[in-house]
């Protein structure tokens, strides 16, 4: 079945360790997002790459960054995680990112600080 | 931005029992969806409906696009149904889907 994959479900690090999140994709969608689910909070989104321009959001902080090397995969770099930046990060993609775009999830990542 | 609230932020429901969700938003959108995240965080589409009515089984919804407002109908509810339900709304110009407040709803035996 085509499906977003998302590498490993958990992730477990210290303070100030760069970590990197994986995603991945058998839809051959152009684009793929990152998002950052708090908890108890919606998810918001981090930055997303059609094909492969990337688009930050305004609000997104520097700590974060991102590397699509192909289609299939796009990854999520944590340069210095902080115990804020605890939280569950999604990898969505949808076909030509176009506002009426259907997004389709990852089951998530969930990171911890310590 | 657009403003997205959902309503009722908790929701308790008995086995069986029916219940409607709503979604209010601020501002015309493009784009609709709801989704189901299940406890171990997966976010599941459940409907595109940016207007109009759907139905899949026991979930359908409604948006009524000039009054600003979806409804995700559950009937009959099962336990497997708990978890949040998430609204998103997507507008010309933004390609990021804004996403509701949640409603978190238990389904209990």
């Amino acid at each position: 079945d085509a499906m977003v994959i998302q590498n490993p479900r958990y992730q477990v690090t210290q303070f100030g360790k760069p970590v990197t999140l994986s995603c991945s994709q058998t839809l051959n969608h152009n684009v793929m997002y990152w998002y950052q689910q708090k908890s108890s909070q919606a998810p918001k989104l981090l930055f997303h790459y059609y094909d492969k321009d990337f688009n930050n959001e305004a609000d997104t902080p520097d700590n974060f960054q991102s590397r699509r090397p192909n289609t299939s995969f796009c990854f999520l770099d944590i340069r210095s995680p902080g115990l804020g930046d605890a939280a569950m990060y999604l990898c969505a993609t949808s076909i030509y990112g176009g506002v009426t775009d259907t997004q389709y999830f990852g089951p998530g990542t969930r990171l911890t600080v310590l | 931005g657009i403003q997205v609230e959902q309503s009722p932020p908790d929701l308790i429901l008995q086995e069986g029992a029916n219940s409607t969700l709503r979604c209010n938003f601020s501002d015309s959108v493009n784009n609709l969806q709801w989704f189901h995240q299940n406890p171990w965080g997966q976010l599941i589409n459940l409907f595109y409906i940016p207007s109009g009515t759907k139905q899949n089984g026991r979930l359908s919804a409604t948006t009524v696009a000039t009054e600003r407002y979806s409804l995700l109908y559950i009937s009959s509810s099962q336990t497997t149904d708990s978890g949040v339900y998430f609204c998103a709304v997507g507008q010309t110009g933004a390609n990021n889907l804004f996403f509701g407040t949640g409603t978190r709803l238990t389904v209990i035996p």
